[in-house]
């Protein structure tokens, strides 16, 4: 059963520091998304990949925030210097992108707390 | 721009009754695809459904259907015979399926079902 993986599941870091979140997507998927969810915004789309090239990071404040995509098995989201207000749930998604159809297949998430 | 309403916040359902779950959409885009993802309390995003904007017939997957009116921009989930494990939140979610691929989302439905 294919799945995508985060890690870490948590994270409690202090104000300042630089946190890195990890995503495997499925085997096989092109298309990788990074989406934050908070109570007041819901779910939003921060950035998403093809191929490993980014495609949309207008979701992501640029000056702490970046995405990359290292190899077609990694994407990783990093916050340099993070803040109370990224406090959220962070979910990776991936899907055989590129086609008319397909579905985006969601991990279980980085649940941070700034403090 | 793409908008998702989801305008019933919390519903209580009795165990082994159909619950529909009511989805209304905005675009100008001619061509998307709509989603319903299950989030239970654990936290994870579950694809559950899928139906596209030409499709000619409703999606269903196992107990789960999707009332499909393009006419008045609706796709509301039905879920038939409900069931304890089926208590959780409800997304509706749109994406064009040219341009950018993001998924948009409603604010989603508390689903708590009744023993």
């Amino acid at each position: 059963d294919a799945r995508v993986t985060q890690t870490p599941r948590h994270k409690v870091t202090e104000m300042g520091q630089e946190v890195t979140m990890r995503c495997q997507p499925i085997l096989g998927h092109n298309t990788v998304f990074w989406y934050r969810q908070t109570m007041m915004q819901g779910l939003e789309l921060l950035a998403y990949f093809r191929n490993r090239a980014p495609l949309d990071d207008s979701g992501m404040p640029k000056d702490r925030f970046s995405a990359e995509m290292p190899d077609a098995t990694l994407a990783t989201l990093k916050i340099q210097p993070s803040e109370p207000r990224d406090s959220a749930v962070y979910f990776c998604a991936s899907g055989s992108g590129g086609g008319l159809v397909y579905e985006q297949y969601f991990g279980p998430g980085t649940r941070l707390t700034v403090t | 721009a793409q908008k998702i309403t989801q305008t019933q916040p919390g519903m209580f359902v009795q165990e082994k009754e159909a619950v529909t779950l009511d989805c209304t959409y905005d675009t100008s885009d001619p061509s998307y695809g709509l989603f319903w993802y299950k989030q239970p309390s654990s936290g994870e995003m579950i694809f559950l459904i899928y139906q596209g904007s030409y499709d000619q017939q409703n999606a269903t997957e196992g107990r789960y259907s999707l009332n499909f009116q393009k006419a008045r921009k609706s796709a509301n989930l039905v879920i038939s015979a409900s069931q304890l494990g089926d208590s959780a939140m409800y997304f509706c979610a749109m994406r064009p399926n040219f341009g950018n691929e993001k998924l948009t989302f409603g604010t989603g439905t508390r689903l708590t079902i009744i023993p």
